[in-house]
């Protein structure tokens, strides 16, 4: 069955630090890959997808997120965090079917 | 540049009472999904439809209900509400299907609270 997981419910970052979120998948097919995005009170907004054609995919808002299928991962990361990127992130697979995982909560401390 | 739709943004129920959760689109798009989102368990599919007149189950269809009479109307029933029903529920639609690489565009939810 597929399934997504998203290690860490809850990331903290400094502003300007770093973002590294975690996400792997478990379809033994590459899959069709996505993060979303949610601002409160919001729904999901698409950050980016992998479609195969690159295994480095850039997005909206300075995040990109690598494919590396041998680690069966999809990590998003920023190499500069900002206080309007706390929000929540979700991690998707689509194959038969949407399946996202979880969610992660980021943080951006000033 | 309305994209996905949905009211009510709240609502408050009584056990054992009804509603229906609009949800609209002006995309065009055929396939539409209702998701419920609990806290640390991500998005959760109820029903979805592949176009007019077609609907089928997600992973957690119980005490829902939904039809497609027109491309651009989704609605989703709850019949009998149940506590457990207390969720945040999200319409999204999408221009393919899956496996292909269509995004989800989603509405901004409806908070519903069964008491």
């Amino acid at each position: 069955a597929q399934s997504v997981t998203q290690l860490g419910s809850h990331v903290s970052v400094s502003e300007g630090a770093l973002v590294l979120l975690r996400c792997n998948y478990s379809s033994s097919v590459p899959p069709y890959l996505f993060w979303y995005v949610q601002y409160p009170n919001q729904g999901l907004q698409l950050l980016l997808k992998y479609t195969s054609a690159a295994t480095l995919v850039k997005g909206i808002n300075g995040f990109e997120a690598e494919f590396k299928k041998s680690e069966t991962s999809f990590h998003l990361t920023k190499p500069s965090a900002h206080m309007s990127d706390a929000a929540e992130y979700f991690c998707a697979e689509s194959y038969d079917k949407v399946i996202f995982g979880p969610g992660t909560s980021l943080s951006v401390i000033p | 540049n309305a994209g996905v739709t949905q009211t009510p943004k709240f609502r408050i129920l009584k056990i054992g009472q009804s509603m229906t959760l609009q949800c609209t689109q002006d995309m065009n798009h055929n396939y539409m999904y209702w998701y419920r989102q609990d806290p640390g368990m991500g998005l959760k599919l109820i029903y979805y439809s592949v176009g007019a007149g077609i609907t089928d189950k997600g992973e957690v269809p119980n005490g829902y209900n939904v039809s497609r009479s027109t491309t651009e109307d989704f609605p989703l029933r709850l019949e009998l509400a149940a506590p457990s029903q207390t969720s945040v529920y999200f319409c999204a639609s999408a221009r393919g299907p899956p496996p292909l690489n269509s995004p989800l565009h989603f509405g901004n939810g409806t908070r519903l609270t069964v008491t």
